[in-house]
């Protein structure tokens, strides 16, 4: 059964901190994406990787970064949490042109 | 940018009756893929269809395509209490990266 796993269901942070959420998948995949969700506005996309150590931005990569120093590990970082990051963060793996799996997501509030 | 746009926001039906959610999109597409959120979880997709197909079926699924109009709409037949859930669709760009743009997605309730 092909997997995406996140670290965390659910954090609590303190605004400041540096955040990190983990993904992992075990599908082989070269493309692995990180969106946020926020009710009303639907999955928005953060940062995606093409390639071990290749990145690019997407819709909104303000106050994130990401490291994907393996294939199967992609990581999301908040450089000094806010709370408008407070949201649902999820972790999606695909190969080339076709579906994309999906991990349980990860519920982070800073507070 | 939101590529997909999905309408209605909401739909609430009875068991029985059948479900018809429609996404549009802004750029040329290589696929299109619909996708299904239970509460507070990760997306599971439902279905993929190409740009260069009309019409596709799975169960009680079927998706169609535009190209034309840039819209494709899912339906689901005979819902059932279980199919509460919120739906997505995703556009698969033709150009450049391997990305997914998701829309705001339709809130489906099928009361018993």
């Amino acid at each position: 059964d092909v997997k995406v796993t996140q670290s965390s269901r659910y954090l609590v942070k303190r605004t400041g901190e540096k955040v990190f959420l983990e993904c992992v998948q075990d599908m082989d995949h070269e493309n692995m994406f990180w969106y946020r969700q926020d009710p009303g506005l639907g999955l928005r996309l953060i940062y995606f990787s093409y390639d071990v150590k290749m990145k690019e931005k997407g819709d909104i990569p303000e106050g994130y970064s990401v490291s994907r120093e393996k294939k199967e590990r992609f990581s999301l970082i908040l450089e000094s949490a806010s709370t408008n990051q407070t949201s649902m963060y999820l972790c999606a793996s695909r190969g080339l042109r076709t579906e994309a799996f999906f991990g349980q997501g990860t519920r982070l509030t800073v507070v | 940018s939101q590529q997909g746009e999905e309408d209605p926001q909401a739909l609430s039906i009875q068991e029985g009756e059948n479900a018809t959610m429609n996404c549009s999109y802004k750029t040329s597409i290589n696929n299109l893929q619909w996708y299904r959120q239970n509460s507070g979880r990760g997306l599971v997709h439902l279905i993929l269809i190409r740009s260069n197909e009309r019409e596709k079926h799975s169960g009680r699924l079927r998706v169609t395509l535009d190209t034309s109009k840039k819209s494709s709409s899912l339906l689901i037949t005979a819902s059932r209490a279980a199919d509460t859930a919120s739906y997505f669709c995703a556009t698969d760009g033709s150009g450049g990266y391997n990305k997914l743009i998701f829309g705001a997605g339709t809130r489906l309730a099928v009361h018993p």
